[in-house]
């Protein structure tokens, strides 16, 4: 079976830009969260989505959004970049009504910004 | 606010002694722990878990332990070995059915000395 995968894994931004990030989970996993990783705070939890609709969501600005898709396929966005921003983007997967310890991540997408 | 604490940023052992990982929470609501692990470039997998009603979970070479009282849990590795060297995340859980999500610590750095 396929893991969860991530795309672009690398992407340079300069301020003021908007970023798309992409993430595919594994088949027939229905929930996707997103994560924030930077050195010094651990991993941040961004959101949650599970069939089309955001469930759960951590403290983070209006910036940063999200989407899944009808295929659970899900996509982040950040808006108006920061130099702050720069981080790496993990996303997880997991089944429908599962606890959280039953997600899979994938490798990251790690973003700089300029 | 950090939930989930690492106190230890970086820890070395000396190949085939005890890696003993430290974590403390500050959340009484947590009910359920998991230890993930992180290679450079790769998301984090999970290693071994432990709910709150259990004080020992073991998987061959690693032991968690649960302090409730204390809030503390630790990631005991026996014996350590060269591929162990990774960085080590400890998350925390709270029952919330349809709302849960991980709280992550800082992450220690274990490095395994040959």
């Amino acid at each position: 079976k396929a893991g969860v995968t991530q795309t672009p894994r690398y992407l340079i931004k300069t301020r003021g830009q908007q970023v798309t990030l992409s993430c595919s989970p594994i088949s027939g996993h229905r929930s996707v969260s997103w994560y924030q990783q930077t050195p010094g705070q651990g991993l941040q939890f961004l959101f949650e989505y599970f069939s089309e609709t955001q469930r759960n969501k951590g403290n983070f600005p209006g910036r940063f959004s999200g989407r899944q898709f009808s295929n659970s396929r899900s996509e982040m966005n950040v808006s108006t970049l920061e130099l702050g921003d720069s981080a790496l983007y993990l996303c997880a997967s997991s089944l429908s009504g599962s606890r959280s310890y039953e997600q899979y991540f994938g490798p990251g997408t790690r973003l700089t910004v300029t | 606010d950090q939930q989930v604490k690492q106190n230890s940023p970086s820890l070395s052992v000396q190949e085939g002694r005890i890696s003993i990982l430290n974590c403390d929470y500050t959340n009484s609501m947590f009910d359920y722990f998991l230890w993930y692990k992180k290679y450079p470039a790769e998301g984090p997998t999970f290693l071994i878990s432990i709910s709150s009603i259990k004080d020992k979970n073991e998987d061959g070479r690693f032991t968690v332990f649960l302090n409730k009282s204390a809030k503390h849990l630790s990631l005991h590795i026996v014996p350590s070995q060269p591929g162990d060297s990774a960085v080590y995340f400890c998350a925390a859980s709270a029952q919330d059915f349809g709302n849960e999500k991980l709280t992550f610590g800082t992450g220690t750095r274990l490095t395994i000395i040959p």
